[in-house]
C-alpha cells in the first residue's frame, strides 16, 4: 500500500521551457503534497507543501511564479517548472501523506530533469 | 530554526561489521522521526517513530526514539554490500525536514 506513482521518470528539455512533472497516489488520498529538489550527493530541500484544494506553501527562497504547484484532488499533484533553465536540472521528488490518518510517507519515484 | 543533524556524515566498514547511525533534532511541533534508504533513485521508507524508548525493528535495522534528548539512531547489525546507501532521517512538525544524510559504504 501507499504508492506514489511519479513521472515522467527523466524529461530533457531546452531552455525556456516549461515541464509539468506529475504525482499520483495510486491506492490512498494524498491530503498533503511535498515536492523536494535535490543535487548531486546532497540532502531533499523541500520546494513547497501542498494541501489539496488550496494553494501551495514555497519555502524560503522558492519561486512560486517559476514552479507552480496543483493539487486540485486527493490523488494528483503538478509541479510545472516554467521557463526552464540550465540551473534548473535537478532531481525532483514528491512525497505525500494523507489518509488513514498519517498513512503514506511515501515518495514518488523521483524525476531527472536535464535542461539543455 | 528547525533543524535535523545527521552523523557521521560518511561510514566505512567491513562486511559483517554493526553501525549505528545518529541523528539530532530541533523542531517547534513534534509529529513523527522518519528514516529512510536512498540508493540510485528515490528514498525508500524504512521506520516512522512517534513515541520514545520503542524499539522498531525490520531483520537486521532497527531504530529508536528519545524525545526528552531530542535524538534517534538507525542500528545495523551483521552489514551487507546491499546496505550500502545514502540514510536520511527526517522530522516532521508542520512539514518534514531532511537531514544531510550519512553515506555508508560497506566493503566486501
Amino acid at each position: 500500500g501507499a504508492v506514489v506513482s511519479q513521472h515522467p521518470s527523466w524529461v530533457i528539455c531546452k531552455s525556456g521551457t516549461s515541464v509539468k512533472i506529475e504525482c499520483r497516489s495510486l491506492d490512498f488520498q494524498a491530503t498533503t503534497m511535498f515536492w523536494y529538489r535535490q543535487f548531486p550527493k546532497q540532502s531533499l530541500m523541500l520546494m513547497a507543501t501542498s494541501n489539496e484544494g488550496s494553494k501551495a506553501t514555497y519555502e524560503q527562497g522558492v519561486e512560486k511564479d517559476k514552479f507552480l504547484i496543483n493539487h486540485a484532488s486527493l490523488t494528483l499533484s503538478t509541479l510545472t517548472v516554467t521557463s526552464a533553465h540550465p540551473e534548473d536540472s535537478s532531481f525532483y521528488i514528491c512525497s505525500a501523506i494523507g489518509t488513514p490518518t498519517n498513512y503514506g510517507y511515501t515518495f514518488g519515484s523521483g524525476t531527472r530533469l536535464t535542461v539543455v | 530554526e528547525d533543524k535535523v543533524v545527521q552523523s557521521p556524515l560518511s561510514l566505512v566498514v567491513h562486511e559483517g561489521d554493526t553501525v549505528t547511525l545518529n541523528c539530532s533534532y530541533e523542531v517547534t511541533n513534534f509529529r513523527s522521526l522518519l528514516w529512510y534508504k536512498q540508493e540510485k533513485k528515490a528514498p525508500t521508507f524504512l521506520f516512522m517513530l512517534t513515541s520514545s524508548g520503542i524499539e522498531k525493528k525490520s531483520g537486521r535495522l532497527s531504530s529508536i526514539l528519545d524525545k526528552k534528548e531530542l535524538f534517534s539512531i538507525l542500528n545495523i547489525t551483521a552489514t551487507q554490500t546491499g546496505d550500502s546507501a545514502v540514510y536520511l532521517c527526517a522530522v516532521r512538525d508542520d512539514k518534514i525536514i531532511f537531514g544531510k544524510g550519512t553515506r555508508l559504504h560497506i566493503l566486501p
